[in-house]
């Protein structure tokens, strides 16, 4: 059974920051990856999609990363902002056609001004 | 926007009683989903569509059903509600781009089952 951590559960940096945001899955055979953000009460919101053949997607200051030999991703966030802050959510899919996604549980990041 | 809508959005329910949730797409997506989310849990699929009257489990199926009678509308349905199906449900559809598989969420249902 695919299993998908994400560490760490909370994060909280100054403003104008790096950071990167880890997720670990158990099953290499994965089809995607994807990286939302969720908003206190909202919705999720796609940020991030890689396919299994891909090592990364950029989309302005995010960077996603995939290995899927050892089962990671990174998300880099290059200059945080606080309109940054937010749970982000790491999510892979094993075939094409229904995305049964199996999610980690968060990491909640804090972007103090 | 991916032209989601969930309704109702704050449910409140006594314990023994029906309720359905209402998905409905404007985006002509081939498949919908139904996942619940909970402190400690995350995000866990409930069911899903692949189309008009096919549907399958997911993960946490046991006192839900699903139908879907028109591409735009995908129903989840609690029987008889409990104190342990209190929870955020969202609905996501995909399929649009069939080869990326992105998915789009809807804002969630609140449902408190007393």
């Amino acid at each position: 059974k695919q299993e998908v951590t994400q560490i760490p559960a909370a994060l909280s940096v100054p403003e104008g920051e790096n950071l990167v945001l880890n997720c670990s899955f158990t099953d290499s055979a994965i089809y995607n990856l994807q990286w939302f953000r969720q908003d206190p009460g909202k919705g999720l919101t796609s940020l991030l999609l890689i396919q299994s053949s891909q090592r990364e997607q950029t989309s302005g200051r995010l960077n996603a990363s995939l290995d899927k030999s050892s089962g990671r991703s990174t998300l880099y966030i290059a200059a945080s902002q606080p309109g940054d802050s937010a749970t982000y959510l790491c999510a892979v899919s094993k075939i094409q056609g229904a995305q049964k996604l199996v999610f980690g549980q968060g990491t909640r990041l804090t972007i103090n001004p | 926007d991916a032209g989601i809508t969930q309704s109702p959005r704050h449910k409140v329910t006594e314990t023994g009683t029906p309720v359905t949730l209402r998905c409905h797409q404007t985006e002509n997506h081939r498949y919908m989903y139904w996942y619940r989310q909970d402190p400690g849990h995350g995000l866990r699929l409930i069911h899903y569509s692949y189309g008009v009257k096919d549907t399958d489990k997911g993960e946490v199926s046991d006192g839900y059903s699903v139908s879907r009678s028109k591409t735009e509308d995908f129903l989840l349905t609690l029987e008889s509600a409990t104190s342990s199906q209190t929870s955020v449900y969202f609905c996501a559809i995909s399929g649009r781009v069939l080869v990326t598989g992105e998915l789009f969420f809807g804002e969630g249902s609140r449902l408190t089952v007393l």
